[in-house]
This record gives C-alpha cells, structure tokens and sequence, in this order.
C-alpha cells in the first residue's frame, strides 16, 4: 500500500485564496518532504521538516508534522497562478540507511487567475 | 547549468527491445535514485546507489539493470521492454539523505 497519502486528490481555488494539502503515513520518519511537480517536469523540492519539528516555514509555505497521527499539512497563502501543479509529500524512514524517499499519490491544485 | 540530467527525454520502442537511460548529477551528491511514475502519477524507488554501491533495489524484474560507473553517473538499462514498462524514469540525487534533486524525467513508451 501506498506509505504517504494526500488529500485531497485534486484542489482548485482563486488566485489569493489559501491552499491546504494533508498528507498521512504509516511507519515511523526520520523526516518528511514536500515537493512540487508541474506538468511534464521533475519534481522540485520545496521543504523538508525533522521529526522533531512541528512547524516550518518557508516563503509563502507553512508545513506542520503531528508524529502521533502520522500526519502533516502544507499550507500554500495567497496563492498565485504559478503555483498550479501537483504535490506530493515524502517520508524518508527510520530504517534508512537505504535513503530512498516513499511517496504519496500527490495533490493536484489548480490555482485560477 | 543542469543539476541532474537525463537522457534521452523521450524513449518509443516496440515491445522485447533492449534500451537505455542515462543519469549524471553535477551536485557532487553521495547517492543517487531510479524512480518510476506511472500513469496514475505514483512514484516509486527502483533503485538507490550510495558511492557507486547498490543500496536499495526494490523487488523491480532484473530485466532492469542500473550501473553506477561513478558517483556521478547511474544509468538504467532494460532488457526485454513489456507493454507494462511503459512510464516516466526519474532520476534522482542527493547528499546524505537529505533533500533529492530530480532530473527532468525519461517518457519511455513501449508499443
């Protein structure tokens, strides 16, 4: 099954409104990553949070980890045209000496100018 | 100047074909991943190199074969191509862990 799942699928919002993806995870991290793919693109790295954190900011986004449910948030504010793309979330394990990033199934947000 | 690059961008071949794609990082990053996405946009590690050593290899059909002939260079090579095959190949970097840095991604499609 999938370790990292986001909700929700697909988000659509105006131009200045906030976006909020969710993501939850099964096993135990080391950290968690978010990344942001657009369309036909690699996936670019945007922010990572230790599992010692609970809050980080980065620009424009704000990620929260909660270690107990095994989940964290990304909030997009004011968000811009330029920020339609897919995100994904990504646990790096504990047992990771294998390094090797697991993925949710991503958020597709449309922003509309 | 490109981080991670990959090629080709876009690989159509027809089904039992042999073929290959190339990674190389310029970020002198320690290790370096082969995922797969497919249609539905799922990523998934295939394989992780750590300093030229094979470190994860994620029950993927040994039809693929990754070499690392150095810690910048990870090529993915595939025998036999199936309908199945069919996906986007990332190539990925980093230092220790830390954040990755992926290419732009190979469009393999098999007829």
């Amino acid at each position: 099954s999938q370790q990292g799942e986001e909700d929700p699928q697909a988000l659509s919002i105006q131009e200045g409104e906030n976006a909020t993806m969710n993501c939850s995870y099964k096993t135990s991290i080391n950290n968690l990553q978010w990344y942001r793919q657009n369309s036909g693109r690699g996936l670019v790295h945007l922010i990572l949070i230790r599992s010692n954190e609970r809050e980080k900011h980065s620009g424009r986004l704000r990620v929260t980890l909660d270690t107990s449910k095994k989940s964290s948030s990304l909030l997009i504010t004011a968000s811009r045209a330029a920020d339609t793309a897919s995100y994904f979330c990504a646990t790096a394990r504990m047992d990771t000496g294998r390094r090797a990033l697991t993925f949710g199934s991503g958020t597709r947000l449309q922003v509309q100018p | 100047d490109t981080a991670v690059s990959q090629t080709p961008k876009y690989l159509v071949t027809q089904m039992g074909n042999d073929k290959s794609i190339k990674c190389e990082q310029n970020l002198g990053h320690d290790t370096m991943y082969w995922y797969k996405q497919d249609s539905k946009k799922f990523l998934k590690i295939m394989f992780s190199y750590n300093n030229k050593e094979l470190i994860i290899n994620e029950t993927v059909p040994n039809r693929f074969s990754p070499k690392s002939p150095d810690k910048a260079h990870l090529n993915l090579h595939i025998n036999s191509l199936e309908l199945g095959d069919s996906a986007v190949y990332f190539c990925a970097s980093s230092l220790y862990g830390g954040e990755q840095f992926f290419g732009p991604g190979t469009r393999l499609t098999v007829l």
